[in-house]
């Protein structure tokens, strides 16, 4: 089956930890997006990779890092220095960067 | 800065009645991209509809329509004949034209929908 995943579903963090999210897709999509949502918010865009190798901030980037190392990876780590980490991550990925985005299944991480 | 606004918080519709959800939206820009997305319970987001700002027609997908009025820069969501499967949260989306494909989300709509 095509499509995007993320693991694991629900992730607990203690304070003061770095901890990383998943995201696969076998789509053969170019570009891959992280996004946040919190309650009564829409998504906010934290990173976004157009191609291997190469990826840029979004709107809330700090405190957050990421890599594309694998086209069809595109592993988000939330680092100590992200004051408020509890929330929904939602990956997504296009064909291309300007293409519609569709998304995975997401992740609930909260800080313990 | 572009804006997107969902002023109706939560909807309620009884089923195979219709029922319309509202967007706004802000910007300057005359190339753009419109979307709906749904989010069942599971929180997977799901795209419901997509709409290209330079095509006049309103797109359709199934039971699910939308009303595109540019000069207004109104882009509301028509559910027809609504079924309990439709129960979600739907998100209305922005994405300008051209290189980049950043999208701005509304901050959504609750859809109930009674037996």
């Amino acid at each position: 089956d095509g499509g995007i995943t993320q693991s694991p579903k629900y992730l607990f963090r203690k304070e003061g930890q770095n901890v990383t999210l998943s995201c696969e897709q076998n789509l053969n999509h170019d570009a891959m997006y992280w996004y946040r949502q919190d309650p009564g918010q829409g998504l906010r865009l934290i990173y976004y990779s157009q191609i291997v190798n190469d990826f840029q901030k979004g709107d809330i980037a700090e405190g957050y890092s990421v890599s594309r190392e694998k086209k069809e990876s595109f592993p988000l780590t939330v680092t100590s220095a992200q004051k408020n980490p509890t929330a929904f991550y939602l990956c997504a990925s296009s064909w291309t960067n300007t293409d519609t985005q569709y998304f995975g299944p997401g992740t609930r991480l909260t800080v313990l | 800065a572009q804006t997107v606004t969902q002023s109706q918080p939560e909807m309620s519709v009884q089923e195979a009645e219709t029922v319309t959800l509202s967007c706004t939206y802000d910007t300057s820009e005359s190339d753009y991209y419109l979307f709906w997305y749904k989010q069942p319970p599971s929180r997977q987001m799901i795209l419901v509809i997509r709409q290209e700002a330079y095509k006049q027609q309103n797109a359709t997908e199934n039971r699910f329509s939308v009303n595109f009025q540019k000069a207004a820069k109104s882009f509301s969501l028509k559910i027809s004949d609504s079924q309990l499967g439709d129960a979600a949260m739907y998100f209305c989306a922005y994405r300008m034209g051209g290189a980049t494909n950043k999208l701005i989300f509304g901050t959504g709509t609750l859809l109930a929908v009674q037996p």
